[in-house]
C-alpha cells in the first residue's frame, strides 16, 4: 500500500529535551515536506526537500531541522523543544511531476 | 501575508443540499489549485485539483469552479452528505516558478447534519 508513515503518532516530552519525528514513504517521490497546524493558522510549511541532499527552508522554519539522506526517509528535528512548538505536525510527499502531495496520519507533539 | 485565504471558519450544511466553500488567493503566479479533506485524527487526503487553464472541474459529487480575475475558487459538493462533514483545505501552487511547493488556506470546517 502506497503511504507515508510518521512516528511517534503520539509525543508528549518536556523543554529542551532533543527529539525526532520520522518520517518515510513508499512511493519513490522526490519531494517531501513537513508542514505543522495549529488552530486558526492552517498548515504551515516548516521545510522541504526536492530530493537527497537538497533541503530548503518554508515558512516556519525555526527551531526545527531536518535531513535527507535516503530518498524515502525525512525526519524532523527539534533540538532543543520549546512549548510553541507544540502542535500537530504532517509529512507529505509527492512525485516531482504532480502537484498532489500525500499526507501522513500526523504526529501530536506537546512540549511542556 | 496570508496568500491563500479561506474566510469562512465554519459552514453547516443540511443532507442533500449544495455546500459551496470559497477560497481567495493574491499571488497572480499561482497557477494550480487543490483541495484537500481532513477527518480528525488523519492527515489530509486530496479532494480535487484545477489548473489555471480550466474554469471548471468535476469529480462525481465535487466541482471545483475558478474565476481567475476574481483570484477566486470555490468548491462544490451536491449533494451533501454527513460523511462529508470535515475541514477542507485550499491550497495553490506557482507550478511555473522554477520550483513549486503548496501554500494552505487556514481551512473551513464542514458539517454536513442529516
Amino acid at each position: 500500500e502506497a503511504q507515508v508513515t510518521q512516528n511517534p503518532r503520539y509525543l508528549i516530552t518536556v523543554t529542551g529535551k532533543k527529539l525526532t519525528v520520522t518520517c518515510s514513504q513508499n512511493m519513490n517521490h522526490e519531494y517531501m515536506s513537513w508542514y505543522r497546524q495549529d488552530p486558526g493558522l492552517g498548515l504551515r510549511q516548516i521545510y522541504y526537500s526536492m530530493n537527497v541532499e537538497v533541503t530548503d527552508k518554508g515558512d516556519v522554519p525555526e527551531g526545527y531541522k531536518v535531513s535527507r539522506k535516503e530518498k524515502r526517509n525525512f525526519p524532523l528535528i527539534l533540538e532543543s523543544p520549546s512549548p510553541n512548538q507544540t502542535s500537530l505536525y504532517f509529512c507529505a510527499s509527492r512525485n516531482r511531476w504532480d502537484e498532489k502531495l500525500f499526507f501522513g496520519s500526523g504526529t501530536q507533539l506537546s512540549v511542556l | 501575508d496570508q496568500q491563500v485565504k479561506q474566510n469562512s471558519p465554519s459552514l453547516s450544511v443540511q443532507e442533500g443540499r449544495i455546500s459551496i466553500l470559497n477560497c481567495d488567493y493574491t499571488n497572480s503566479m499561482f497557477d494550480y489549485f487543490l483541495w484537500y479533506k481532513k477527518y480528525p485524527a488523519e492527515g489530509p487526503t486530496f479532494l480535487i485539483s484545477i489548473s489555471s487553464i480550466k474554469d471548471k472541474n468535476e469529480d462525481g459529487r465535487f466541482t471545483v469552479f475558478l474565476n481567475k480575475s476574481a483570484k477566486h475558487l470555490s468548491l462544490h459538493i451536491v449533494p451533501s452528505q454527513p460523511g462529508d462533514s470535515a475541514v477542507y483545505f485550499c491550497a495553490a501552487s506557482a507550478t511555473n516558478s522554477g520550483y513549486s511547493t503548496l501554500t494552505f488556506g487556514k481551512g473551513t470546517m464542514l458539517l454536513v447534519s442529516p
